[in-house]
């Protein structure tokens, strides 16, 4: 089974300033998702990346295979962006397509 | 239509009651799941259903039971609840089984149960 690690747990930002959250898995996988999760609310896909970098507005998500490490980054953060982002990857004990969650980072961005 | 909705948002329930969760999507997706998540906890799997077939079945207590009559459809029937299972169940659909596809997730039906 894979492990996923998040870090930091928790972040707390001025408006404006240049987020970075980091995840790192233990298992060699195909692809790795990168979800957010508003409060009280349901989870939201913003990226599946199996190499290199994407870029979404504000949010880029990169990718080293090798080093089984992923970062999704925030570039000039703002409020609305408070949120627990989640990374996940497919869990390869089956062939189901389910996916094993980070912990989680809940991000706070002050005004 | 690239979405999952799940109905109701939200469902208080007592011990005793019977009641029902429904996932829905039109997206031709063929593997679809039931996760739980706890308060400030990462969601985990309860079951997937690949093709309308039930594939997985995490250990789930059989007061929870799932169900897929179509491929655009997921019920979870609830019975004799416990208050430990308050929770948000989230419902998620694919393209299928395996690890390339990206997975799209509904709102989440928020469960409290006295």
């Amino acid at each position: 089974k894979n492990e996923v690690e998040q870090s930091p747990q928790n972040l707390t930002a001025q408006e404006g300033e240049f987020i970075t959250i980091n995840c790192s898995y233990s298992v060699g996988i195909s692809a790795l998702h990168w979800l957010q999760q508003h409060p009280g609310g349901g989870i939201v896909s913003l990226f599946m990346l199996s190499s290199g970098k994407k870029k979404h507005g504000r949010l880029i998500a990169t990718i080293n295979i090798q080093e089984k490490h992923s970062s999704l980054h925030i570039t000039a953060s703002h409020p609305r962006d408070s949120a627990v982002y989640i990374c996940a990857v497919p869990n390869y004990g089956g062939s189901q397509g389910n996916l094993i969650f980070g912990k989680g980072t809940k991000l706070s961005v002050k005004p | 239509d690239t979405e999952v909705t799940q109905t109701p948002k939200h469902l208080v329930m007592g011990m005793t009651n019977k009641k029902s969760l429904k996932c829905e999507q039109h997206m031709g997706h063929r593997a679809m799941y039931w996760y739980k998540q706890k308060a400030k906890k990462p969601p985990e799997l309860m079951f997937v259903y690949s093709y309308e077939k039930l594939s997985i079945n995490e250990s789930v207590p059989s007061r929870f039971s799932p169900e897929c009559p179509n491929s655009s459809l997921l019920n979870l029937h609830l019975h004799a609840l416990q208050p430990e299972d308050s929770a948000l169940y989230l419902c998620a659909s694919k393209t299928s089984g395996g690890s390339g596809n990206e997975q799209f997730f509904g709102p989440g039906t928020r469960l409290t149960v006295l």
